[in-house]
């Protein structure tokens, strides 16, 4: 069982279409991030919230909109992807953002675009 | 560079050891973290280690942690079918917090 919840835990989208991610904690963490991870490689860091404020952005596309619409809640809208964005997506929330502060996954949405 | 490296693969027989080494770059990395991922599944914390001690203990599971060649290193006893995964180390870079994941180890489970 995995207190970081997400959904949906499948989804296979156009190239046009339009969709969301959706993220959910309630262990009270105040930080909470996306990752996508390709088959066999390590996860790779996509956005940071703390404190419900974006604070790291590692230079992502702009067809993907993090959204934090409140301490427990993290979205992902999804909009135009390319094939190569097929993935894995992993929520994960800490404590806080700080290196002392352990990061708990959710199990993911695997995403396959068409 | 920023590369935390692991070993891509270890088999072993059920009830022997596993041993699942890793090797990273930050000298004044904190903490240091082993996370399991099962097949369709998210990243489990397994357990984590300050960088002020030389051994953690939970169970079945033995972290050792020799700083001055940093690396890093997991033991299993007793390796069951569940244990199957892959293991993923990973540091906490102390001038950023951004955690680094090595590429992970996929432990293979032998009757």
């Amino acid at each position: 069982d995995t207190e970081v919840t997400q959904t949906p835990k499948h989804l296979v989208m156009g190239m046009t279409n339009k969709k969301s991610l959706k993220c959910e904690q309630h262990m009270g963490h105040r930080a909470m991030y996306w990752y996508k991870q390709k088959a066999k490689k390590p996860p790779e860091l996509m956005f940071v919230y703390s404190y419900e404020k974006l604070s790291i952005n590692e230079s992502v596309p702009s067809r993907f909109s993090p959204e934090c619409p409140n301490s427990s809640l993290l979205n992902l809208h999804l909009h135009a992807l390319q094939p190569e964005d097929s993935a894995l997506y992993l929520c994960a929330s800490s404590q806080d953002d700080s290196s002392n502060q352990p990061q708990h996954f959710g199990d993911g949405t695997r995403l396959s675009i068409l | 560079g920023e590369d935390v490296e692991q070993s891509l693969f270890l088999s072993v027989r059920e009830g022997d050891s596993s041993v699942i080494n890793c090797t990273y770059t930050d000298s004044s990395s904190t903490y240091l973290y082993w996370y399991k991922q099962e097949p369709g599944a998210g990243l489990q914390l397994l357990t984590y280690i300050f960088s002020n001690m030389d051994m953690k203990q939970d169970q079945r599971l033995t972290v050792l942690l020799n700083k001055k060649d940093k690396h890093l290193s997991l033991r299993i006893a007793d390796t069951q079918t569940g244990d199957s995964a892959i293991y993923f180390c990973a540091e906490v870079m102390n001038r950023d917090d951004k955690i680094i994941f090595g590429k992970g180890t996929r432990l293979h489970i032998l009757p």
